[in-house]
Order: structure tokens, then C-alpha cells, then sequence
């Protein structure tokens, strides 16, 4: 069964570096996103991606942060000039678009556990 | 914040069904009902979802109520690996729009 998956598994960064997490979604799917889950707190929605352009941010997707789709497979989220509090794990998932009506739903890879010294 | 409500855990018997209640009293006509279930650390899991009908997958059944204000979660047959977190968590089926996830219930699986 095809899956997303992401890149690295865990990532150990000195704050206030740029740190580049990366995820290759599913091949047919067009609609991407990238979530956050600081330990032992809720998943938090960060940021969704079709067409080449953000569909939608939450409050915590600030100017700090940013996405991009090199290329036909990769989906990567930038986080730059890291704090101590961006210390999370990081979900990609991806959905595929049926028309404007979609209930499709996504399907997460396994996570990035970002952590900043 | 989620329009989903759950017990904050629940207890199962390995090998009996496992029942995980959700009440969404405020739904809309259009808005679907999704389950994930996240393990340990991973990434959560799609399980299953639907607007009105129930539904069964390989993996569970969807029981949702006629009025939609509640669902059930049914796992027939629960086993330890079965042991999560699970959401439910209600949503337009509308391209791109984000899942806005809850706590959740934590269901412990027992031998």
C-alpha cells in the first residue's frame, strides 16, 4: 500500500539554525500538508499546499516558516532561525483531489521528532 | 477547537469489541465524520469515515446516529496492538481543508 514518507526520522539542530524537513507524499495525490506535535500535546495543523501555492495556515505557520515542492515528488517545510519551542514532531500527509466536494481524506507519514538545543 | 467530544480513555478486553463514543452535536449537514487512531508516536492513521450511512472497513465499522450528533467506533475484535489514541474528528469535504484534531481517547487494550 503506498504510504508518505518522510525525512529524517529525527533531526537534532543548534537553535537558531535553518533545518529542511522533507516528505515525498503519495504519487497521485495533489493536495499536501505538514502538521505539528509538540510532546504530549495535540496535533496542530501548520499548513496546506495544492497547485504550487499555501491553501491555508494557521497562526503558527508565521513568516519563520516556509514550504515548497521542488519537484514532482518532494514536499519540503523550512523552518528557519529555530527556537527552542519549534522542539516537535512533524507530520506530512497528503490527499487526493476528486473534485470540489472531496471527502477524501489524508494520510500521514510517520513524522520528523525535530529537536533544537 | 475540535467539535468533537471523547472520554479521555477507555479499557478494552483483547478479543471483545471495542466501542469509542464521539458526540458532535453541532455538525453541519455537509460535514463528514473521520476516525484516526495515532500509535505511540507515529503518525496518525486513517481508520475510516462517512456523513450519514454507516460504514465498515477491513478495519472498523462506523455507526453514526440518525440525527448525526454522535458516532460509535466499533474495533470487532480488539487486539493489543489495537492500544491508541484515537480521533474523531468532524470535517467539510472540502479540498484542502485541514483536520482539526481533539485530545482524543486513549484506548488501552487489555490481555
Amino acid at each position: 500500500e503506498p504510504e508518505v514518507t518522510q525525512t529524517p526520522s529525527h533531526q537534532v539542530t543548534q537553535m537558531g539554525q535553518e533545518v529542511i524537513l522533507r516528505c515525498v507524499p503519495i504519487s497521485n495525490h495533489l493536495y499536501f500538508y505538514w502538521y505539528r506535535q509538540i510532546l504530549g500535546q495535540k496535533v496542530e495543523f501548520l499548513v496546506s499546499f495544492y497547485n504550487n501555492e499555501i491553501s491555508e495556515k494557521s497562526e503558527i505557520f508565521d513568516d519563520q516558516f516556509s514550504v515548497e515542492r521542488p519537484d514532482g515528488s518532494n514536499f519540503t517545510l523550512k523552518i528557519r532561525s529555530t527556537k527552542l519551542e519549534d522542539s516537535a514532531m512533524y507530520f506530512c500527509a497528503s490527499s487526493e483531489w476528486l473534485g470540489l466536494h472531496s471527502n477524501q481524506p489524508q494520510h500521514f507519514g510517520d513524522g520528523t521528532r525535530l529537536s533544537i538545543l | 477547537d475540535a467539535k468533537t467530544t471523547q472520554p479521555p480513555s477507555m479499557d478494552c478486553a483483547e478479543g471483545r469489541a471495542a466501542n469509542l463514543p464521539c458526540n458532535h452535536s453541532t455538525i453541519s449537514g455537509n460535514e463528514y465524520v473521520y476516525w484516526y487512531r495515532q500509535i505511540h508516536s507515529q503518525g496518525p492513521q486513517y481508520i475510516i469515515h462517512g456523513l450519514k450511512n454507516n460504514e465498515t472497513n477491513e478495519m472498523a465499522s462506523l455507526i453514526i446516529t440518525e440525527d448525526r450528533k454522535s458516532s460509535t467506533l466499533i474495533l470487532p475484535h480488539a487486539t493489543l496492538r489495537d492500544t491508541a489514541v484515537y480521533y474523531c474528528i468532524v470535517r467539510l469535504g472540502n479540498y484542502g481543508q485541514n483536520f482539526v484534531f481533539g485530545p482524543g481517547t486513549r484506548l488501552s487494550v487489555l490481555p
